[in-house]
C-alpha cells in the first residue's frame, strides 16, 4: 500500500510554455500533498503544500503565481509550471500525507528539461 | 529551508561491510524517516520511527530514533551492490512538512 504516481514522468517543453505535472495517491487518501524540486546532487526542497480543497502553503521564494498548484481531491494534485524558463528544469517529486502514520510517500518523480 | 545535519556526505565501500550514517539537528522531531533515493527516481521510504529511543529493523537495516528526538541513525549490515544509493533522513514535526537532510551516497564495490 502507500502508493503515489506522478505524470508524465519526463517532459520538455519550450521556453514560455507551460507544463502540467500530476500527482495521485492511488492506494490512500491524501489530504495533504507536498511538491518539492530537487536539482541534480542536491537534496529535496520542499516548495509548497497543498490541502485538499484549500489554497497550497508556498514556502519563501517559491513563486506561487509561477507553480500553480491545484488539490481537487483526496487523490490528485496538480502543479503547473507557468511560462517555464530554462532555469525551471529540474526534478519535481510529490508526496502524499498519510495521517494516520505521519509518513510521506513519494512520486517517482517528473524530469522536466525546458529548452 | 532549513536542513538535517546527516553525516558521512559519501561512502565507498566493499560488499559484506556494514555501514553507519546518521543526522542530528537542533531541533526536536516527532517523527524520523530514512529514505533511498536511485537515480531518476523519487525517494523509496526505508523506515520510519515515531518514538524516541524506538529502535526499527527492515531487513539489513536497522535504525534507531535518538532519545533526545533531535538525531536518528541508519546501519545497514552486509552491504550488497543493490545497496548503492542516496540515502537521506527527514525529520517531521506535528503539522509541518518533512525536512531533509543532505544525503548520504552509497557506493559498494564488489
Amino acid at each position: 500500500g502507500a502508493v503515489v504516481s506522478q505524470h508524465p514522468s519526463r517532459v520538455i517543453c519550450k521556453s514560455g510554455t507551460s507544463v502540467k505535472i500530476e500527482c495521485r495517491s492511488l492506494d490512500f487518501q491524501a489530504t495533504t500533498m507536498f511538491w518539492y524540486r530537487q536539482f541534480p546532487k542536491q537534496s529535496l526542497m520542499l516548495m509548497a503544500t497543498s490541502n485538499e480543497g484549500s489554497k497550497a502553503t508556498y514556502e519563501q521564494g517559491v513563486e506561487k503565481d509561477k507553480f500553480l498548484i491545484n488539490h481537487a481531491s483526496l487523490t490528485l494534485s496538480t502543479l503547473t509550471v507557468t511560462s517555464a524558463h530554462p532555469e525551471d528544469s529540474s526534478f519535481y517529486i510529490c508526496s502524499g500525507l498519510r495521517d494516520f502514520q505521519e509518513t510521506q510517500y513519494f512520486g517517482p518523480g517528473t524530469r522536466l528539461l525546458v529548452l | 529551508g532549513q536542513q538535517l545535519n546527516q553525516s558521512p556526505q559519501s561512502m565507498f565501500i566493499q560488499e559484506g561491510e556494514d555501514v553507519s550514517m546518521n543526522c542530528t539537528s537542533s531541533s526536536i522531531f516527532n517523527t524520523w524517516l530514512w529514505y533511498k533515493q536511485d537515480p531518476g527516481e523519487g525517494p523509496v521510504l526505508l523506515i520510519a520511527l515515531y518514538k524516541a529511543g524506538e529502535l526499527t529493523s527492515n531487513g539489513r537495516l536497522t535504525a534507531q530514533f535518538g532519545i533526545t528526538r533531535k538525531d536518528s541513525f541508519l546501519n545497514i549490515s552486509a552491504s550488497i551492490p543493490s545497496d548503492v544509493g542516496i540515502y537521506f533522513c527527514a525529520g517531521l514535526k506535528a503539522g509541518t512538512a518533512l525536512i531533509f537532510g543532505k544525503g548520504t551516497t552509497l557506493s559498494v564495490s564488489s
